[in-house]
């Protein structure tokens, strides 16, 4: 068993729907770090958070750390939202681990 | 601010041989971390460099080295390259001593045949 896992693994959605990706950890945390990834490979940093609610845009991500689990939402989504969205537990001050990633995809 | 970059953004090398990676650091940062992520897999963690000293070693063989400068550029060395090495390998800097939030650069992607 991973130490961080995501559900689900795949999402398909269509444009203006309310998605929501899960992260669960079993090891502890000093923050949690959402990320997205495009085709090619290229990651773009979302949100760090070590408690409560964090909001960008259409963005937002919550944690509970005594349930540890974290979710991020997308409101109104629109196919440019469609990557893969990691979430990564920083554990101590160095070491990131990785969930497999949700793949998501919006269609018009 | 200049972000994090990696160089090359490809590479094709034969099983056997030696490969350097090179990554610079996002303008302040003094911390960078090696990623290697297979294809449909998370990142795993390489190891991590702070003031030119290893900070910290994931579960990766010693074949795979580092280095960084006094600039905090850093370099990844893989030795004896195995078909198994085949990834996009990602390196992330960040400041050591404030939110420790990583940045990422846009990989190179690595293929050994």
């Amino acid at each position: 068993k991973n130490e961080v896992e995501q559900s689900p693994q795949n999402l398909t959605a269509q444009e203006g729907e309310f998605i929501t990706i899960n992260c669960s950890y079993s090891v502890g945390i000093s923050a949690l770090h959402w990320l997205q990834q495009h085709p090619g490979g290229g990651i773009v940093s979302l949100f760090m958070l070590s408690s409560g609610k964090k909001k960008h845009g259409r963005l937002i991500a919550t944690i509970n750390i005594q349930e540890k689990h974290s979710s991020l939402h997308i409101t109104a989504s629109h196919p440019r939202d469609s990557a893969v969205y990691i979430c990564a537990a920083l554990s101590g001050t160095y070491k990131y681990i990785f969930g497999t990633g949700t793949r998501l995809k919006v269609l018009a | 601010e200049t972000g994090v970059t990696q160089s090359p953004t490809h590479l094709i090398k034969t099983r056997g041989q030696q490969v350097t990676l090179r990554c610079s650091s996002q303008s302040g940062h003094n911390t960078v971390s090696w990623y290697q992520q297979a294809l449909g897999q998370g990142p795993q963690f390489i190891f991590q460099y702070y003031r030119e000293e290893e900070n910290g070693r994931g579960n990766f063989p010693p074949r795979f080295s580092g280095l960084q400068f006094p600039n905090y550029s850093s370099e990844l060395n893989v030795n004896a390259l195995e078909l198994d090495d085949s990834a996009l390998y990602l390196c992330a800097s960040s400041l050591q001593g404030g939110t420790y939030e990583q940045y990422f650069g846009p990989g190179t992607r690595l293929t050994v045949t």
